[in-house]
């Protein structure tokens, strides 16, 4: 199947301070991805659609100027966490659809301070 | 907004039992797919079911989906330690929309 990377795999930083997530499909293009947040031991909820060349969509609830998603490529798309807060500690997961198909990152799993 | 209960959310078994989970909606899917996730680790997709009615077996591990294709089963077949994971189903709505909608997951644990 289709490969989806994420970088980093984990990160700790402090309040007030920015992280950026990386999201590449190694094998395949996508136009679309997705970011989804993941709470300890629940189900994952979906966060935003990034879509290539255009403005990614956020869910309900999802600050878009908390949560920048740039989509720059074919293969990648980044998710920056802006002045972030010990809520914001969470396993991020991005995945990539090669139609009919979406496939998973391994996760980042960020941690605030 | 479409919801897909899972049940049960959490299954202890022996090894060698035999197991099913459920995932229920009241929404139609166009597809459902099902994940398993181990802790720290993005979910690895296990197949994807798209006619009504459809079955397919992976191994041990036998999918179908429901005539109305409202909802999925999970049977997996003699248990084993290696199956033990989080469980997730995930419908896809259709209509030009690629977004998924999860299940809670079934936390699955296969004691030797």
């Amino acid at each position: 199947g289709a490969v989806v990377s994420q970088h980093p795999s984990r990160v700790i930083c402090k309040s007030g301070t920015s992280v950026k997530i990386e999201c590449r499909s190694l094998d395949f293009q996508a136009t679309t991805m997705f970011w989804y947040r993941q709470f300890p031991k629940q189900s994952l909820m979906l966060m935003a659609t990034s879509n290539e060349g255009s403005k990614a969509t956020y869910e309900q609830g999802v600050e878009k100027d908390k949560f920048l998603i740039n989509h720059a490529s074919l293969t990648l798309s980044t998710l920056t966490v802006t002045s972030a807060h010990p809520e914001d500690s969470s396993f991020y997961i991005c995945s990539a659809r090669e139609d009919p198909f979406e496939y998973f990152g391994p996760g980042t799993r960020l941690t605030v301070t | 907004t479409q919801l897909l209960e899972q049940s049960p959310q959490f299954l202890s078994i022996q090894e060698g039992e035999n197991l099913t989970v459920y995932c229920n909606s009241s929404s139609v899917f166009s597809s459902l797919q099902w994940y398993r996730q181990e802790p720290g680790e993005g979910p690895v997709l296990l197949v994807t079911v798209v006619t009504g009615g459809e079955v397919k077996k992976l191994k041990r591990l036998t999918f179908q989906f429901g005539d109305a294709r409202k909802d999925s089963s999970l049977h997996i077949t003699a248990a084993q330690p290696g199956d033990t994971g989080l469980y997730l189903c995930a419908g896809a709505s259709g209509a030009g929309s690629y977004q998924l909608t999860f299940g809670k997951g079934t936390k699955l644990s296969v004691i030797p």
